[in-house]
């Protein structure tokens, strides 16, 4: 299994600022995930960050909005720019490795936007 | 109909009872089965996971898959009120796509 960590672990925001949340893997791995989890709901799958390639967006969410980056197979930065309240929510990253298709997730980022 | 559905519980048990959460799902085409464990203000842990149908053990868990049905199960046996979280299956078409996620079934086991 993979071992990811994330930070912040969490952080409380004004409105119209940016959070840049950074995700870290011990092994390198291809395929990388970027969720939503808002209070009491599932997970909602924000963006895949492949590296060497552009993010793949979900219906819902842009560029402009959360942009990634994915400089190497280690590393991942999703940034949720100009925040609402709305955008509170617990972000997630994964990853998919093992040789199996086996999903593993970081801890999370509590984000609260005031 | 949503793509993933999981009983909404939640869920009570006394310790030691066996603990039987659920899934259906509408898309034939999903080949791969997980299910997660998430405790309060963590992330998701992968618990099980299945390729195809059958059944799978590990410890006192049990998960089985019937792609006929389009059912999926997790089995608790002996419960301990250390499984007291939310349960959430997960399944894919294939390597590293299209994961959806069910909603969640809180379970808590009673000391």
């Amino acid at each position: 299994s993979a071992v990811i960590s994330q930070k912040p672990s969490r952080d409380i925001c004004q409105r119209g600022t940016s959070l840049t949340i950074q995700c870290q893997v011990d092994s390198q791995v291809t395929m990388m995930f970027w969720y939503r989890q808002q209070p009491g709901q599932s997970l909602t799958l924000i963006a895949t960050a492949n590296q060497g390639s552009e993010a793949t967006y979900e219906s819902g969410f842009v560029i402009d909005k959360f942009p990634i980056s994915r400089p190497n197979l280690t590393f991942s930065t999703l940034t949720v720019s100009n925040m609402s309240p709305e955008d509170s929510s617990i972000y997630l990253c994964s990853v998919v490795g093992g040789g199996y298709n086996e999903q593993f997730f970081g801890p999370g980022t509590r984000l609260t936007v005031l | 109909q949503k793509e993933v559905e999981q009983d909404p519980g939640p869920l009570s048990v006394p310790e030691g009872a066996i603990v039987s959460l659920n899934c259906t799902y509408s898309n034939s085409a999903f080949q791969y089965f997980m299910w997660y464990r998430q405790y309060s203000r963590k992330g998701p842990e992968l618990l099980m996971y299945t390729y195809s149908s059958g059944n799978k053990e590990d410890g006192r868990f049990t998960a089985q898959v019937d792609k006929s049905s389009k059912y999926i199960s997790l089995f608790i046996r002996d419960s301990q009120p250390s499984d007291s979280a939310t349960y959430l299956c997960a399944m894919s078409e294939g390597y590293g796509q299209n994961f959806v996620f069910g909603p969640g079934t809180r379970l808590s086991v009673l000391p």
